[in-house]
């Protein structure tokens, strides 16, 4: 089974902070995503990847800025966080392309920024 | 652009009755659409997929899809709820991001409640 983990469920944060949300997954998938989730919005997608060291950007990406040095691992950052990042964010997997493959999501992390 | 809209932001109905979870898409081209669920306090999960072929799409735990191009929809069903399915249901369209990649773009969600 794909598993796609993420660093932590919950996080309590300070406005202005740099905060760090990492994603592991274990199945050598090529493609990374960061979503957030917030209620009536659905998800929306933050950045995405498709290669170590690669990263595209995806509806919206202002205020967030990511990182793949290993094929395994996502690191979604703010570098300065504020509370309108309140939300959930859910780290996903895919093999190959969107047409052909699945995305596998990780658990989510709830950030809550004061 | 791609899009789709759920219109029912929550549909409740009793255990044992047929479930629908509507989906209606706007795309230009052959459209490739989904369907994922959120447990409660869990990632999203893959039910189904809509590629070409059969308009109807036969799914995990039961579910399936009608896709209907003439009404531009892709309704999510179930022939008799169970009070396990209570989650949060995402429609999905493939979303061409330029050079050649393509991403999910996901509706706002529905939150189905199965009532015992």
């Amino acid at each position: 089974d794909v598993k796609v983990t993420q660093s932590s469920r919950y996080l309590v944060k300070r406005t202005g902070e740099k905060v760090f949300l990492e994603c592991v997954q274990d199945m050598d998938h090529e493609n990374m995503f960061w979503y957030r989730q917030d209620p009536g919005l659905g998800l929306r997608l933050i950045y995405f990847s498709y290669d170590v060291k690669m990263k595209e950007k995806g509806d919206i990406p202002e205020g967030y800025s990511v990182s793949r040095e290993k094929k395994e691992r996502f690191s979604l950052i703010l570098e300065s966080a504020s509370t309108n990042q309140t939300s959930m964010y859910l780290c996903a997997s895919r093999s190959g392309t969107a047409r052909q493959e699945t995305q596998y999501f990780g658990p989510g992390t709830r950030l809550l920024v004061l | 652009a791609q899009s789709v809209a759920q219109p029912e932001d929550q549909v409740n109905v009793a255990e044992g009755n047929p479930l629908t979870v509507k989906c209606t898409y706007s795309v230009s081209g052959n459209p490739y659409l989904f369907w994922y669920v959120q447990y409660p306090n869990r990632g999203l999960q893959f039910l189904l997929k809509y590629i070409t072929g059969d308009n109807l799409v036969k799914g995990s735990y039961g579910f399936e899809a009608e896709f209907n191009k003439s009404q531009t929809s892709f309704h999510l069903k179930k022939p008799s709820a169970l009070v396990s399915d209570s989650a949060l249901y995402f429609c999905a369209v493939l979303t061409n991001f330029g050079a050649g990649s393509y991403q999910l773009t996901f509706g706002k969600g529905t939150k189905l409640s199965v009532i015992p």
